[in-house]
């Protein structure tokens, strides 16, 4: 496996389930991030993290809860999500100094919230 | 505040006929600048790059942007496009250095007809 990849690809979960999405790296890389894309705006970022320390939280709502358990794994756990929050969600991964704005993208979760 | 700005939402060429794609960032400090491309289903892949040097960069798929300070414009271009060229063109601006977070544009929608 190269590159990074993201499971499940395609998520569908009632707004009371707990569920998670996992990224993970094989790129040597030490910084990892969350982004959300939803149709017709600009990329979110939502979390970061550095050598396995979360360094930027843009004001994400607590039913979105990172883990970032060693440098090659992210995860991301969801509960009692809304409606608002089906998106596509990309992980993405970078060295953490120099050129941290180099990113790479896995292929995204799509999340269906009902 | 700091933003990238694509003024199309949607492109559509002919194929073999050539392609700009516009990209404007607000003023700040260095800009470092970027090209991403999303297929359908896919995460962002990264065409080109500019951090510094000769302002006119090639990546890869034919791709190539030039940066024009002057005008705050990062735009990409392709002399002859081909129909696996339709897809969603991100631009993205880190401003200094360090770990600053990439500023995405909402991306333009690239058709390809024959």
């Amino acid at each position: 496996e190269t590159g990074v990849t993201q499971t499940p690809r395609h998520l569908v979960m009632g707004m009371t389930n707990k569920k998670s999405l996992k990224c993970e790296q094989h790129l040597g890389h030490n910084a990892m991030y969350w982004y959300k894309q939803s149709a017709k705006k600009p990329l979110e970022l939502m979390f970061v993290y550095s050598l396995e320390e979360r360094v930027e939280n843009n004001s994400v709502p607590s039913r979105f809860s990172p883990e970032c358990p060693n440098s090659s794994h992210l995860f991301l756990h969801l509960h009692t999500l809304q409606p608002e929050d089906s998106a596509l969600y990309l992980c993405a991964s970078s060295q953490s100094s120099g050129r941290a704005w180099e990113q790479y993208f896995g292929p995204g979760t799509r999340l269906t919230v009902t | 505040a700091q933003s990238v700005t694509q003024p199309d939402i949607h492109i559509t060429v002919s194929e073999g006929a050539s392609l700009e794609l516009r990209c404007n960032y607000s003023y700040g400090a260095t800009p470092y600048l970027f090209w991403y491309v999303q297929s359908p289903g896919q995460g962002l892949q990264l065409l080109l790059k500019y951090f510094s040097g000769d302002t006119l960069v090639q990546g890869i798929k034919g791709f190539e942007a030039e940066f024009k300070r002057s005008q705050s414009s990062f735009n990409l271009r392709k002399p002859s496009v081909h129909w696996s060229d339709a897809a969603e063109y991100f631009c993205a601006v880190a401003w200094n250095s360090g770990n600053t977070p990439l500023v995405f544009g909402k991306g333009t929608r690239l058709s390809v007809i024959a």
